[in-house]
């Protein structure tokens, strides 16, 4: 049992090159979710997904694309990378029991990105 | 618009004794909240969590104080230990349609307990 696994672990990017983040759950979570984490500003929302197929923005989801094309999986995608988007990002994942019930996330283990 | 806000940057505490970490919320459609425990080079990491129903849930050394009337949660760890030393994230659900299994994240707190 894997729980949530994030490929590649760290990359250097040029500005405008574009990349593929990606993450896989063996858990047959609904919900997926992309976060990246920045001193002082905690891990910020990116987009999420509530299920195969669907997407939805977060709270900074400019420059970002994302496809949940199968349950399991949950692309991150960066089209022209910037210096700004140098972070580290997490992908998430839960299942949802209804509300006010147990929203416990499992995380993986980040993606070091850099961009220069 | 930060919802959730961890004022505090950073706790330093004496082994054996109490951390208070606290955490503030806007949003009156949160319903659950949650602890999380990250270490340098890992992914963050489940601690606790208390339902909006609630106002107290205990789990060993962690206690999770909700006050809803001040929008206000807290995370008590007693004694602390050494090993407890990493950042502490706060999270908030709900907020009605699809945000309900959406997690919103304080800025996180960093704790150093000194042996």
């Amino acid at each position: 049992n894997a729980g949530v696994t994030q490929t590649p672990k760290f990359r250097v990017l040029k500005t405008g090159q574009s990349m593929t983040l990606l993450c896989a759950q063996d858990m047959n979570h609904e919900y997926m979710y992309w976060y990246r984490q920045d001193p002082g500003m905690g891990l910020r929302l990116i987009h999420y997904s509530v299920g195969e197929g669907t997407t939805a923005k977060g709270e900074v989801p400019d420059g970002y694309n994302v496809s949940r094309l199968k349950k399991q999986n949950f692309l991150l995608g960066l089209e022209s990378a910037a210096p700004s988007q140098t972070s580290v990002y997490f992908c998430a994942s839960s299942y949802f029991e209804g509300p006010g019930q147990n929203t416990e996330a499992f995380f993986g283990q980040g993606t070091r990105l850099t961009v220069v | 618009d930060q919802q959730v806000k961890q004022n505090s940057p950073s706790l330093s505490v004496q082994e054996g004794r109490i951390s208070i970490l606290n955490c503030d919320y806007t949003n009156s459609m949160f319903d659950y909240f949650l602890w999380y425990k990250k270490y340098p080079a890992e992914g963050p990491t489940f601690l606790i969590s208390i339902s909006s129903i609630k106002d107290k849930n205990e789990d060993g050394r962690f206690t999770v104080f909700l006050n809803k009337s001040a929008k206000h949660l807290s995370l008590h760890i007693v004694p602390s230990q050494p090993g407890d030393s990493a950042v502490y994230f706060c999270a908030a659900s709900g907020g009605g349609g699809t945000s309900y299994g959406k997690l919103t994240f304080g800025q996180g707190t960093i704790l150093t307990v000194h042996p």
